[in-house]
């Protein structure tokens, strides 16, 4: 089974503070994803890549960033963290033609 | 992308089948038709996905009709395991997948 790991289940921080969240999988899928999800929102797409230290921005990508130098690991960074940026975050890995799998998430509180 | 529409929630009593509706007139004719679900507290789960026909695997069942207008998941034999959001979601494939609000599907002993 694939498995897609998330650095940490809950994380508080504070507004200012640079926040990472990482995430890993172990089938050499070539495209990772991270999203948000709120209520009453569904799920958006902040940013993917499909290759290492490539990256392409989803629909919201304002105040984040995202690495990925090793084919298994993608980073999302938020450079300043701010109160609307508390959500819960998602990280997921697929390979082509091949449906996404999901971590459990990251519920991230920012005060 | 394709817009649907799936009832906001849905009873089902344990042991029995759960028949879960989604329209989504507007899919194009390359777009397949994904289901996803998620557990409270957990990521989303791949359920199954079709484009045309018909498909089954071990966690259900879809059923496209012939204008692709709308589907059907179909759960056999729901568990209590089985409460969660369930979403169906028309997608190129492009991994761009878009999670509407669902159908939350609460199972009964």
């Amino acid at each position: 089974d694939v498995k897609v790991t998330q650095s940490s289940r809950y994380l508080v921080k504070r507004t200012g503070e640079k926040v990472f969240l990482e995430c890993v999988q172990d089938m050499d899928h070539e495209n990772m994803f991270w999203y948000r999800q709120d209520p009453g929102l569904g799920l958006r797409l902040i940013y993917f890549s499909y290759d290492v230290k490539m990256k392409e921005k989803g629909d919201i990508p304002e105040g984040y960033s995202v690495s990925r130098e090793k084919k298994e690991r993608f980073s999302l960074i938020l450079e300043s963290a701010s109160t609307n940026q508390t959500s819960m975050y998602l990280c997921a890995s697929t390979t082509w033609f091949e449906p996404q799998h999901f971590g459990d998430g990251t519920r991230l509180s920012i005060l | 992308d394709a817009k649907t529409t799936q009832p906001p929630s849905m009873d089902c009593a344990e042991g029995r089948a759960a028949n879960l509706p989604c329209n989504h007139s507007t899919i194009s004719g390359n777009e397949y038709v994904y289901w996803y679900r998620q557990i409270h507290s957990q990521g989303p789960q791949y359920i199954i996905h079709g484009l045309k026909n018909n498909e089954t695997n071990e966690m259900a069942s879809l059923i496209i009709t012939e204008d692709r207008k709308s589907s059907t998941l179909i759960l056999p034999h729901a568990t209590l395991r089985d409460t969660a959001v369930y979403y169906c979601i028309p997608t190129l494939g492009d991994y761009k997948l878009s999670f509407g609000a669902g159908t939350t599907v609460t199972v009964r002993a």
